[in-house]
């Protein structure tokens, strides 16, 4: 099993939609999520962290799931400037021992249309 | 934001030669990272270091050196390039002090083609 799996997509949604991405992880001593973003040919960005008891920023909102060891990413009101790849991913964080080290799904891509 | 640089931004070389990348933080981090990202695999980590002279092996590691004498300057170095080291080559940096995870300030990357 990948250690992360994501939907590469793409998702190819209206603007105003809601799109929902799902990640599921197979090391359950993951300990710290992301959701990055990467817009083409720059690098990744930090969208956003992912908690246990859920985030949210604006008109995205991420949660976690340990039980089912998955993290889900919406969107809601999709701009046309959402377009990108999303990426999920997580890091073993054990006091340090993991040197931070992060582990990255291969992306889902994302394009809102008029 | 961190300061991260990465140079050169392009760079087209031949198969057998050394190739040498370099990644420049301002801010003395101590975490930094080389990843390297190809279609269908996502990013991968290479090798990456938490502190001078500190370095580690990564899951593709194999063909690729670094080196770190400064804690500003992480380099790179494919010791003798072949056409399936081309790629997107990622530097990241950690605001952590302790490696717990916070995320990575990435550099704008270096396209590599290998001919």
């Amino acid at each position: 099993r990948k250690e992360v799996e994501q939907d590469p997509g793409p998702f190819n949604v209206p603007e105003g939609a809601t799109v929902a991405f799902n990640c599921t992880y197979s090391n359950s001593a993951s300990q710290s999520f992301f959701w990055y973003r990467q817009d083409c040919r720059k690098e990744p960005k930090l969208l956003m962290s992912v908690y246990s008891s859920g985030n949210e920023d604006g008109r995205f909102t991420a949660q976690l799931n340990r039980a089912s060891q998955y993290i889900s990413l919406l969107i809601r009101d999709s701009k046309l400037s959402d377009s990108a790849t999303y990426l999920c991913v997580f890091s073993l964080d054990a006091g340090g021992t993991s040197y931070g080290k992060l582990t990255f799904g291969q992306g889902t891509i994302l394009t809102v249309h008029p | 934001d961190a300061g991260i640089t990465q140079s050169p931004r392009h760079k087209v070389t031949e198969t057998g030669t050394p190739v040498t990348l370099r990644c420049h933080q301002t801010e003395n981090h101590r975490y930094m990272y080389w990843y390297r990202q190809d279609p269908g695999h996502g990013l991968r980590l290479i090798h990456y270091s938490y502190g001078v002279k500190d370095t580690d092996k990564g899951e593709v590691s194999d063909g690729y050196s670094v080196s770190r004498s400064k804690t500003e300057d992480f380099l790179l170095t494919l010791e003798s390039a072949t056409s399936s080291q081309t790629s997107v080559y990622f530097c990241a940096i950690s605001e952590s002090e302790t490696g717990n995870n916070y995320g990575y300030t990435f550099g704008s990357g270096t396209r590599l083609t290998v001919v």
